[in-house]
């Protein structure tokens, strides 16, 4: 079965440190993962994808993600926090032909980010 | 660009009372699907399809009836709203069910049964 997880329910950062939202998966085969931010009251929002071999993926607002095969890992980090990254953050896997590709999403991570 | 349109955005039922949550999209998107977003269990596939005229259940169908006459539109429709079934609802699609393709998603409708 595929799967993933979002150790922490909350991440607290300072405006301009970095920040990494941690995301582990169990995946068969080669993964297709992604991450989606959800402002309040808000849709996901798709912020970037890892599909095959670049390791480090770079996506919307100068996120980027860091796979990591042998820790099976997808973390997400950006350089300098601002208070606007304050969101819930999700991973998700998408699945090998079960039930129309659908993805597998961790609980989510909500971040805040202080000035 | 319009994207992955969802209404209401709202809505109050009472308890037996059925209602349909509209959606469309306008990227001529063959997969469409629906999921519910509930507090610590991030979101769950309710129904899908890979085309018009196809549908399939996911992980949580019931109570929930889908149906899709055209690639546009796909409304789900709440039978008989229980409690069970406050929640938000997303409707999302991407271009095919292969799993490299991004899925996107409307900016979703807030359910409370009461």
């Amino acid at each position: 079965a595929q799967s993933v997880a979002q150790p922490e329910d909350q991440v607290n950062v300072a405006e301009g440190n970095p920040l990494t939202v941690k995301c582990t998966y169990s995946v068969s085969g080669n993964p297709y993962l992604f991450w989606y931010v959800q402002y309040p009251n808000r849709g996901l929002q798709f912020l970037l994808k890892y599909i095959t071999r670049d390791n480090l993926v770079k996506g919307s607002y100068g996120f980027e993600a860091e796979f990591n095969k042998s820790q099976t890992s997808f973390h997400l980090k950006k350089p300098s926090a601002l208070v606007s990254d304050s969101a819930l953050y999700f991973c998700a896997v998408r699945a090998f032909y079960n039930q129309g590709g659908k993805l597998i999403f961790g609980q989510g991570t909500e971040l805040s980010v202080k000035p | 660009n319009a994207g992955v349109t969802q209404t209401p955005k709202f809505q109050v039922l009472k308890t037996g009372q059925s209602m349909t949550l509209q959606c469309a999209q306008d990227m001529n998107h063959e997969y469409m699907s629906w999921y519910r977003q509930d507090p610590g269990m991030g979101l769950r596939l309710i129904h899908y399809s890979v085309g018009a005229g196809i549908t399939d259940q996911g992980e949580v169908p019931n109570g929930y009836n889908v149906s899709r006459s055209t690639t546009e539109d796909f409304p789900l429709r709440l039978l008989s709203a229980a409690p069970s079934q406050t929640s938000v609802y997303f409707c999302a699609s991407s271009t095919t069910p292969d799993s490299g393709n991004t899925i996107y998603f409307g900016e979703g409708s807030w359910l409370t049964v009461v």
